[in-house]
């Protein structure tokens, strides 16, 4: 069945950029995810990527696609204490709306 | 802006209690989901409706049902609370023809 994988957690100093990873394993994905959960809160779109794209960028956000290795990452360039927070990697394969959710990794930064 | 809110941010019940979690939108939303979210397990879908009175099981239906009588609300029941269902909930909502989903703050049930 469709999986997606994160690792739970990633510690960054602050203005170092921080790199989040997100492997899946259906090659039918349609549209990528990242939503960003800050503590107490629910969680809020931050970007997204269609298939066809390999690179996304918005502002000190980048999204890099690689279809082959069905590997998705998101760079935070300048890391500040105000990203600290959990980020979901999340995939659209089916036609109900429903996405496939990665567990979530802890961006923990470090002064 | 889209609005998605819960009845309750933090709710404690005793085991074998009836729960109503509420969650209603305010952008006429076709589509409603709710969610559960424990550690390094990430969000699990327990049951999402895609009209009203309409409903489809998630990954982890057992031991809740919801409800869609009106459009704008969507309700998740657990019938007999447990201790292994205290977790935080999460609601969202989406129109057709998009997935970006919309999520509400959470409610963090814990049953004792």
């Amino acid at each position: 069945g469709e999986d997606v994988e994160q690792s739970l957690f990633l510690s960054v100093r602050e203005g170092d950029s921080s790199v989040i990873n997100c492997t899946y394993t259906d090659s039918s994905s349609t549209y990528l995810y990242w939503y960003k959960q800050e503590p107490g809160a629910g969680l809020q779109l931050l970007t997204y990527i269609f298939s066809n794209m390999d690179m996304k960028q918005d502002q000190r956000l980048t999204v890099l696609l690689n279809k082959k290795d069905k590997h998705l990452s998101l760079r935070i360039a300048d890391t500040q204490t105000g990203d600290s927070a959990i980020y979901f990697c999340a995939e659209h394969v089916d036609s109900n709306y429903q996405l496939i959710w990665g567990a979530g990794t802890k961006l923990i930064i470090k002064p | 802006d889209v609005k998605v809110t819960q009845s309750s941010r933090y709710l404690v019940k005793r085991t074998g209690e009836k729960v109503f979690l509420e969650c209603v939108q305010d952008m006429d939303h076709e589509n409603m989901f709710w969610y559960r979210q424990d550690p390094g397990l990430g969000l699990r879908l327990i049951y999402f409706s895609y009209d009203v009175k309409m409903k489809e099981k998630g990954d982890i239906p057992e031991g809740y049902s919801v409800s869609r009588e009106k459009k704008e609300r969507f309700s998740l029941i657990l019938e007999s609370a447990s201790t292994n269902q205290t977790s935080m909930y999460l609601c969202a909502s989406t129109q057709d023809n998009s997935y970006e989903q919309y999520f509400g703050p959470g409610t963090r049930l814990t049953v004792t």
